[in-house]
């Protein structure tokens, strides 16, 4: 069974603290994201990668910075945490176009993070 | 600028009847559309999905409807069922890896 696994299910951090949230994937996808998810504003993107060493930003991603240094991981660092983070923090891989049958996101299920 | 809407926030049904989730979208660029299920303390899976060559999309008991023209996708279920409960995502993509999402709807289906 393909998987996206996050780290942590649940984690409670102190502000200030600089915050690792850990992603891998196990079907060999080049893609990978990081959304938070909020009530009333759904799934934000804060960061992507389309390749080993290569990220980019998203919506969102103050306050965030990315690792990718193998193609099954993707770290989200939270610099200096702040009360504003605390989120639902969810990870995701695709495979690239051109679209085939499994086109779309395989979703982690979640880190549940609150920043005290 | 949200690009993908979900104008209502929540739905509620009774078990058997139909659902139908909205979806709105602004970017006439996009060409594929997909619906992800998500319940609480899980991440979203895949659902169903219609690329903008159609207008409908049947897989059990949900179906995809899509108007270009209105720029409007709904997502039917049909009979609904308690375990159909979940927050429902609609997403779009423009010919690229990356998905838009929308805000949510809330489905909850009583007895």
């Amino acid at each position: 069974d393909v998987k996206v696994t996050q780290s942590s299910r649940y984690l409670v951090k102190r502000t200030g603290e600089k915050v690792f949230l850990e992603c891998v994937q196990d079907m060999d996808h080049e893609n990978m994201f990081w959304y938070r998810q909020d009530p009333g504003l759904g799934l934000r993107l804060i960061y992507f990668s389309y390749d080993v060493k290569m990220k980019e930003k998203g919506d969102i991603p103050e306050g965030y910075s990315v690792s990718r240094e193998k193609k099954e991981r993707f770290s989200l660092i939270l610099e200096s945490a702040s009360t504003n983070q605390t989120s639902m923090y969810l990870c995701a891989s695709s495979s690239p176009l051109p679209r085939t049958a499994n086109y779309g996101y395989t979703f982690g299920s979640g880190t549940r993070l609150t920043v005290v | 600028d949200q690009q993908v809407k979900q104008n209502s926030p929540s739905l509620s049904v009774q078990e058997g009847r139909i659902s139908i989730l909205n979806c709105d979208y602004t970017n006439s660029m996009f060409d594929y559309f997909l619906w992800y299920k998500k319940y609480p303390a899980e991440g979203p899976t895949f659902l169903i999905s219609i690329s903008s060559i159609k207008d409908k999309n049947e897989d059990g008991r949900f179906t995809v409807f899509l108007n270009k023209s209105a720029k409007h996708l709904s997502l039917h279920i049909v009979p609904s069922q308690p375990g159909d409960s979940a927050v429902y995502f609609c997403a779009a993509s423009a010919n690229t890896d990356k998905l838009i999402f929308g805000t949510g709807t809330r489905l909850q289906v009583f007895p």
